[in-house]
């Protein structure tokens, strides 16, 4: 089946632009995650969804970076005033379930490579 | 907060060898213990996973370990082939019965020498 996808996959923007990134889950997953991933890193939590309610932001750098989901499905991670700090590839992550002992693997999606100059 | 320390970030083995990559973790709550690996520009592709109620856990050729005592797990990959080639993460979390994200390692870069 479909697995997550993210889109674009490339996107470059001048320091000081918005921007947004769309996350389209695995259909029918409750939990959905964004990940940032700095070159040579490994992916850093930013925040997570279950189903359209925000739950945890507590990764978030700051409050330039907001996230939504507003019927439980696509998300989208919006970036304000990019700063070359903001230059990572962002990771969408689902899951089937909240918790439990099946159900709670994460599937990542391919991921948005951001370059802000 | 949980802190994941993997080693080494580099590991280059011949084609048919076995390769071990190891983590620990600080937070004691964690009973998650996923594996990722990761080819350049794609994302992140789960290999094994193991829960804490589980010491171990094999799948083909890869197999991982946990000591919860000692709060550390390894991946283990025997017969290692050319596609082995990536950069693999492990990864810790509470996600049984709540919502938690992932706390990555840094990465191990698994070379396959032909």
């Amino acid at each position: 089946g479909a697995g997550v996808s993210q889109s674009p996959r490339y996107k470059v923007a001048k320091r000081g632009q918005d921007v947004a990134l769309r996350c389209d889950p695995i259909s029918g997953h409750v939990s959905l995650f964004w990940y940032q991933q700095a070159l040579g890193q490994g992916p850093e939590f930013l925040t997570y969804f279950q189903n359209e309610a925000q739950l945890d932001k507590s990764g978030l750098p700051s409050d330039r970076f907001f996230a939504e989901r507003p019927e439980g499905s696509v998300s989208t991670l919006k970036i304000q005033r990019t700063q070359k700090e903001d230059s990572a590839v962002y990771l969408c992550a689902s899951s089937l379930l909240v918790g439990g002992t099946s159900g709670i693997e994460q599937y990542f999606g391919p991921g948005t490579r951001l370059t802000v100059t | 907060g949980e802190n994941v320390e993997q080693h080494p970030s580099t590991l280059s083995v011949q084609e048919g060898d076995s390769a071990v990559i190891k983590c620990t973790y600080s937070d004691s709550a964690s009973n998650y213990f996923p594996w990722y690996k990761q080819e350049l520009g794609k994302g992140p592709q789960l290999i094994i996973d193991i829960r804490s109620n589980v010491g171990e856990k094999k799948d083909q050729r890869i197999a991982v370990t946990l000591n919860k005592t000692a709060k550390h797990f390894s991946l283990h990959i025997t017969e290692t082939q050319p596609e082995d080639s990536a950069v693999y993460f492990c990864a810790a979390s509470k996600r049984t019965g709540g919502a938690d994200g992932l706390t990555f390692g840094k990465g191990t870069h698994l070379i396959i020498q032909p």
